[in-house]
Formats: structure tokens, sequence, C-alpha cells
């Protein structure tokens, strides 16, 4: 168990729907990223956000989006879905200092699929 | 930009044979990690290692061991006696140490132990 908690497990929706996956960070960790792992992309870096606040973005689509609230748990919104938003989203958290220490321990993964 | 090549797609062995992963990459970075992750088949990423790029000491950990050869850009790793648990996809992945250090994945290793 790497600490880090993901909500809901799986998700199956519709074209052109909107859904929100969500992360826990592990206790302590101000770092949050948020990746995409398809079959055709692979594991792609999507957004970073450190403490409140983001910190880079990756291959992002404008359709998604992304916050990290107070208490430390982030959020992704993926809007207008279409069927190759189908995919496996992870969350990850660190310690997020600027030397990324200790590394990034990965939630277990929201598996997205859209009809 | 970051690159990750990790050129073995599938590798299958017999239990208790010895395998090694490859895991080359790029970068302009003279500060960077290297790391290891292991994703099983039920789909969570498990963190292996770390590596910072001015260790190239070799590192064991009971049965896993990684070999850092910065001359080369290699980071690779080795299973002794390999067994049906270790049986799942190896990624490698490249970071900077900035302050985003977004992790930059090869596209993984599906090994394969058979009895």
């Amino acid at each position: 168990d790497s600490g880090v908690t993901q909500t809901p497990k799986h998700l199956i929706t519709a074209t052109g729907q909107r859904v929100t996956l969500r992360c826990s960070p592990r206790s302590g960790d101000l770092s949050v990223y948020w990746y995409q792992q398809s079959l055709d992309q692979g594991l792609q870096f999507l957004i970073q956000y450190y403490n409140g606040e983001e910190r880079a973005k990756g291959n992002i689509l404008e359709r998604f989006s992304a916050q990290q609230f107070p208490d430390l748990h982030s959020e992704l919104n993926l809007s207008s879905l279409e069927l190759g938003d189908s995919a496996l989203y992870f969350c990850a958290s660190s310690a997020g200092t600027s030397r990324a220490m200790g590394g990034q321990f990965f939630g277990p993964g929201t598996r997205l699929t859209v009809l | 930009a970051q690159k990750v090549t990790q050129a073995q797609t599938e590798i299958s062995v017999v239990e208790k044979e010895d395998v090694t992963l490859d895991c080359v990459y790029e970068t302009r970075d003279t500060t960077y990690y290297l790391f290891w992750y292991k994703q099983p088949p039920s789909g969570e990423l498990v963190f292996l290692i770390r590596r910072n790029s001015f260790d190239e000491q070799n590192e064991i950990s009971g049965r896993y061991s990684w070999n850092f050869q910065k001359s080369t850009s290699s980071f690779n790793f080795t299973i002794t006696a390999s067994q049906v648990v270790d049986s799942a996809v190896y990624f490698c992945a490249l970071s900077d140490t900035g302050t985003a250090s977004k992790l930059t994945f090869g596209t993984g290793t599906r090994l394969q132990v058979t009895l």
C-alpha cells in the first residue's frame, strides 16, 4: 500500500459526459501528479500541483482540468469525453521538494471506460 | 527533451532463471533521477528504486539488483532466481531535479515467468 488513495476504482460513462477523479496523497506529501496510461500512448504525465498551485503541465487536453484543495487532495476533471479518453488514470504524490526527494508513490489508479 | 527507451517489449523466462531488463535514457540535465516501477497484473504501479545521477554504485536488494552506468546512459535491472510472482510489466523512468520533477516513462518490459 503506497498510502495514495484514488476513487473511484472503476468508472464507466458515455461519450460527451463529464467525470471527476479524486486523489488523496500520502500523509505529508505536498505534490500531486496525474498520469494517464493508455495502450497507444503509454504512461504520460498530465499535470502536477504543489501545495495548491499548478507546478507543471504535460500532455493534458484542454477538456481536462485539475485542482488541489487546501487539504491537499486533488481532483482531475475530464469533460466532453471521447472514446479515446478510456485509460487508466494514476495519481502520484511526493514530498514535493525541488529535488524530488524519495520518489513518487502511485495510487491504485482509476480505470475509465468511455462507451 | 528527456527520453527513456526500453527496447525489450516482452521477455519470457523459466522460474529460477536470472533476467536483466534494459533501460537507456537521454537527458541534457547533469543532475537527474532514475526510477524503476513494477506493474503487476492487478494494475498498480509499485516503486522499486530511485537513483541519483551522482551515485553510480550498483545496488542490491534481495533478488533485485540495479546497474547504473552513466557512460552508456543505462540503468539496467536484474532479477536473480526469478519467481512466478515477478511476472509483471516493469517501467524505467527519468526525472529532472527541478521544481516540476515529472516522470518520463519508458514503454515498459513485460516479464513472464513460468514454472
